[in-house]
C-alpha cells in the first residue's frame, strides 16, 4: 500500500533560520499534497498544500515543492520565528482520495 | 471551538467496555473523518463519511465501527475497548473534496486501562 516517509523526525534552527522538511511517497498516482502544522496540545492545522500538476507553492515564508519524477516533496520555512514550533506532518493522497499521513517532524526554533 | 466539537475531551475507561465518541459540526459539511494518533505513526485514518448512512473504512478500522445519521454527527465506537486503543482521537471534516483542507476537531484522550 502507499506509504509515506517523513524525514527529519526532529530538526532543531536558530530563529531566523531556515527549516526544511522532506517526505517521499510511494504511490505514483498520488496527485494531492497538504501540509499540517500541530502546537503542542493542539488540533492540526493545515498550512499549505500542492498538486501534482505544479511544481511549487508559497505562501509568505512557507513553500512546498513537488518532484514528481522522484516521488518527493518538501516544506521550506524561511526566517523561522519561535511561534514556528510544532510538529509538522506531511501527507499524500492515495488512489481513492484518502490521505496517508507521514510520522511528523518536531521542529524547534530557538531564539 | 468554531464549526466542530468533540465529545468527550477526556476518557479513561476498562478493557472490554464499550466506547462512543462523539463529533459534531455546524458546518454542514459533506465530509467526515475519523484518525487517530500516535506516537511515531503520525495520523491514521479509522473511517470515513461521505454522506449520512455512507462510511468507508481507513487503514486501521479493525475494532472499531461508526455511523452518520444526521450531517453534522458522526460517532465513532469501540465495541470492546483494548488497550491498543488508546490513543488520541481527531474527528475531522471537509467540505468540497474527499480529503482535502481538512479541519479537525480538538482531539479525544482516551485511555484504557
Amino acid at each position: 500500500g502507499e506509504n509515506v516517509e517523513q524525514h527529519p523526525s526532529t530538526l532543531s534552527v536558530q530563529e531566523g533560520d531556515s527549516a526544511v522538511i522532506k517526505c517521499t511517497y510511494s504511490d505514483s498516482a498520488s496527485n494531492y499534497f497538504p501540509w499540517y502544522k500541530q502546537e503542542l496540545g493542539k488540533r492540526p492545522q493545515l498550512i499549505i498544500d500542492i498538486r501534482s500538476n505544479v511544481g511549487e507553492k508559497k505562501d509568505q515564508r512557507i513553500a512546498v515543492t513537488l518532484n514528481k519524477t522522484a516521488k518527493h516533496f518538501s516544506l521550506h520555512i524561511t526566517e523561522t520565528q519561535p511561534e514556528d514550533s510544532a510538529v509538522y506532518f506531511c501527507a499524500a493522497s492515495q488512489q481513492g482520495g484518502k490521505l496517508i499521513f507521514g510520522q511528523g517532524t518536531e521542529l524547534s526554533v530557538k531564539p | 471551538d468554531a464549526g466542530i466539537t468533540q465529545s468527550p475531551r477526556h476518557k479513561v475507561t476498562e478493557t472490554g467496555t464499550p466506547v462512543t465518541l462523539r463529533c459534531h459540526q455546524t458546518e454542514n459539511h459533506r465530509y467526515m473523518y475519523w484518525y487517530r494518533q500516535d506516537p511515531g505513526h503520525g495520523l491514521r485514518l479509522i473511517h470515513y463519511s461521505y454522506g449520512v448512512k455512507d462510511t468507508d473504512k481507513g487503514e486501521v478500522s479493525d475494532g472499531y465501527s461508526v455511523s452518520r445519521s444526521k450531517t453534522e454527527d458522526f460517532l465513532l465506537t469501540l465495541e470492546s475497548a483494548t488497550s491498543s486503543q488508546t490513543s488520541v482521537y481527531f474527528c475531522a471534516i471537509s467540505a468540497d473534496s474527499i480529503n482535502e483542507k481538512l479541519f479537525f476537531g480538538s482531539g479525544t484522550q482516551l485511555s484504557v486501562l
